[in-house]
């Protein structure tokens, strides 16, 4: 089954804990985002990854730390986690850019307390 | 403020009424999406609109991508409790890397 699997779903963690987010997809895609949901703010895109080795900061990366050295992962990691950041975080991927359709994980729920 | 602004940003309707959801923006895209997302899911996609003054048919649903590629809307007809959902429009730019740039969110209930 073609899909986009996030770990952990749900995480609380305390200010300055370094955790890491994982993301994997089976799809063979190029294209790969990382987007923090909050309300009434829409998805917003952290980091994205065009290819191995290839990654390019989005509207709100400040924080975060991306890296993509095999095609199928894109972790998100925070290095230094703040209350600010407790947001509901998707990944996604797309076979390449442009209008194709972006398969979204379940997300990540994340507390910093 | 965001580069795509939908209106509404809350909608609650009873079944079978029709509403219209409204994707705005001064910039051009070359392409844009609608996505429908429901409760401890990802967004999933509903449709692509690539050529100003598309219009797309989804059953009771209807995209239209304006003729200037800066604005869309979606149309729901008599819509239905299974209807309900956060709408997500989303804009491709070309020069910017391809991201996909997504509005706000429309949050939809339709009660029966």
């Amino acid at each position: 089954e073609a899909q986009v699997t996030q770990n952990p779903r749900y995480l609380i963690t305390v200010t300055g804990k370094k955790l890491t987010v994982t993301c994997s997809q089976n799809m063979n895609h190029e294209y790969m985002s990382w987007y923090r949901q909050d309300p009434g703010l829409g998805l917003r895109q952290i980091y994205y990854s065009m290819n191995v080795e290839v990654t390019d900061k989005g509207d709100v990366p400040e924080g975060y730390k991306v890296s993509r050295k095999e095609k199928r992962n894109f972790p998100l990691i925070l290095e230094s986690p703040s209350p600010n950041q407790t947001s509901l975080y998707f990944c996604a991927s797309r076979i390449t850019g442009g209008g194709t359709e972006a398969f979204f994980g379940q997300g990540t729920r994340l507390t910093v307390v | 403020t965001q580069l795509l602004e939908q209106s509404p940003q809350f909608l609650s309707i009873q079944e079978g009424e029709n509403l219209t959801v409204y994707c705005n923006s001064s910039s051009v895209f070359s392409s844009l999406q609608w996505y429908r997302q429901e409760p401890g899911e990802g967004p999933v996609l509903l449709v692509t609109v690539v050529t100003g003054g598309e219009v797309k048919k989804l059953k009771r649903l209807t995209f239209q991508f304006g003729d200037a590629r800066k604005d869309s809307s979606l149309h729901i007809t008599a819509a239905q409790p299974g209807d309900t959902g956060l709408y997500l429009c989303a804009g491709v730019k070309r020069n910017a890397g391809n991201m996909l740039t997504f509005g706000g969110g429309t949050r939809l209930m339709v009660k029966p």
